[in-house]
């Protein structure tokens, strides 16, 4: 079955720096990624996806890049502020579930003022 | 505006007490889903449902099961609660396969 990691668990970043996250997954036949961010006591929330037919998708300051052969993504995020600290999941959804998606383990984002 | 409710936010047990965890969306989602979330793990699948009286393992079945009577309705149940149970539950329903939508999230603590 489909596997995902996901790197680093914590990232530290100056407010306006940039924030990098990266995944991986197991399942060459995934075709959906998306990512999710949970604020603190709060459910997480869908904030970008990517489909296998496209290598990368931006939404104002955050983007993810996808590569199918590496069977890697990662989700950017520019000019960090306060309120991006959260915890990010990456997700992927496999040719063989329609319908779960399998999370990676999170990312604690902090952006210091 | 897009619904997922729980029925509770705290919930304190005792081992071996049988719990009941209920979700209700107003969506008509198909398709519903019980994670349980631990620090470091993610998000692990419990069960999952993609009809009514229709249910699927996720990766960590054991101990829970779960019901679907109506289609707004996915309830997740501890046959016997166990300490490791203690966790965070979230339920979470999507239209086919795409995005998830999910509850506020059931704290349960198991003594």
């Amino acid at each position: 079955g489909e596997n995902v990691e996901q790197h680093p668990s914590t990232l530290s970043v100056q407010e306006g720096d940039s924030a990098v996250i990266k995944c991986t997954y197991s399942d060459s036949a995934s075709n959906y990624f998306p990512w999710y961010k949970q604020e603190l006591g709060k459910r997480p929330q869908l904030i970008i996806d990517i489909r296998s037919n496209v290598g990368e998708k931006k939404d104002q300051r955050i983007a993810v890049t996808l590569n199918k052969t590496a069977k890697h993504f990662s989700l950017h995020i520019t000019e960090t502020q306060p309120e991006d600290s959260a915890v990010y999941f990456c997700a992927a959804r496999g040719m063989d579930s329609s319908y779960k998606l399998i999370f990676g383990s999170g990312t604690r984002l902090l952006v210091r003022p | 505006d897009v619904k997922v409710t729980q029925s509770s936010r705290y919930l304190v047990k005792r081992t071996g007490e049988k719990v009941f965890l209920e979700c209700v969306q107003d969506m008509d989602h198909e398709n519903m889903f019980w994670y349980r979330q631990d620090p470091g793990l993610g998000l692990r699948l419990i069960y999952f449902s993609y009809d009514v009286k229709m249910k699927e393992k996720g990766d960590i079945p054991e101990g829970y099961s779960v019901s679907r009577e109506k289609k707004e309705r996915f309830s997740l149940i501890l046959e016997s609660a166990s300490t490791n149970q203690t966790s965070m539950y979230l339920c979470a329903s999507s239209l086919r396969s795409y995005e998830q939508y999910f509850g506020p999230g059931t704290r349960l603590t198991v003594t």
